[in-house]
């Protein structure tokens, strides 16, 4: 059973608009969050994370937003921009003061159109 | 060389050959990463190593089999493996700070194994 969900393989923005890519999470043990980019042939980028005690963590174009009581958390880019299109990737771990591995959903392919 | 970096880039093996996939991160971390994605499928994690030591096998098949001599270096030694082994296998690494837990993970390019 997927205990990271990202419902939309793909999405088509407008670029100069907001994209907004979502992912869902079943394992309330989760508490650190992150999203990552990847292009084809290349690995995974870090892109920007949030930790559980806090709702939004910004980075330039890059907000991501979490809302625990619904298990659902949310990247923004504004403006979108063509480099941006690109495979999004949502992963979560249960911290707890080691190293852990990250617990993956499928991904998002997002297109932004000129 | 900088960030992670993995060897070979491509692979094709036969069913009958043992090989290994090399990983070397440049980071200056502590804790390394295997993990495999297969077609449609999310990333899956494989093995971790905190410190030189395997702290996590996520019921991986004894043909996949990881070394990991210091905390720069990480192999997958491979034999006698199923054509369903095909797939992207990516090592990544990461800083652990004592009482927060591993930060973000840096993943390297990975490499692209065939088991014809």
């Amino acid at each position: 059973d997927q205990q990271v969900k990202q419902n939309s393989p793909s999405l088509s923005v407008q670029e100069g608009r907001i994209s907004i890519l979502n992912c869902d999470y079943t394992n309330s043990m989760f508490d650190y969050f992150l999203w990552y980019k990847k292009y084809p042939a290349e690995g995974p980028t870090f892109l920007i994370s949030i930790s559980s005690i806090k709702d939004k963590n910004e980075d330039g174009r890059f907000t991501v937003f979490l809302n625990k009581s619904a298990k659902h958390l949310s990247l923004h880019i504004v403006p979108s921009q063509p480099g941006d299109s690109a495979v999004y990737f949502c992963a979560a771990s249960e911290g707890g003061g080691g190293a852990d591995g990250l617990t993956f959903g499928k991904g998002t392919h997002l297109i932004i159109q000129p | 060389e900088t960030g992670v970096t993995q060897t070979p880039r491509h692979l094709v093996m036969g069913m009958t050959n043992k090989k290994s996939l090399k990983c070397e991160q440049h980071l200056g971390h502590n804790a390394m990463y295997w993990y495999k994605q297969s077609a449609k499928k999310p990333l899956e994690l494989m093995f971790v190593y905190n410190f030189k030591e395997q702290t996590e096998n996520n019921s991986v098949p004894s043909r996949f089999s990881p070394e990991c001599p210091n905390s720069s270096h990480l192999f997958l030694h491979l034999h006698t493996l199923q054509p369903e082994d095909s797939a992207l296998y990516l090592c990544a690494s990461s800083q652990v700070m004592i009482g927060q837990g591993a930060g973000e993970q840096y993943f390297g390019p990975g490499t692209r194994l065939t088991v014809t």
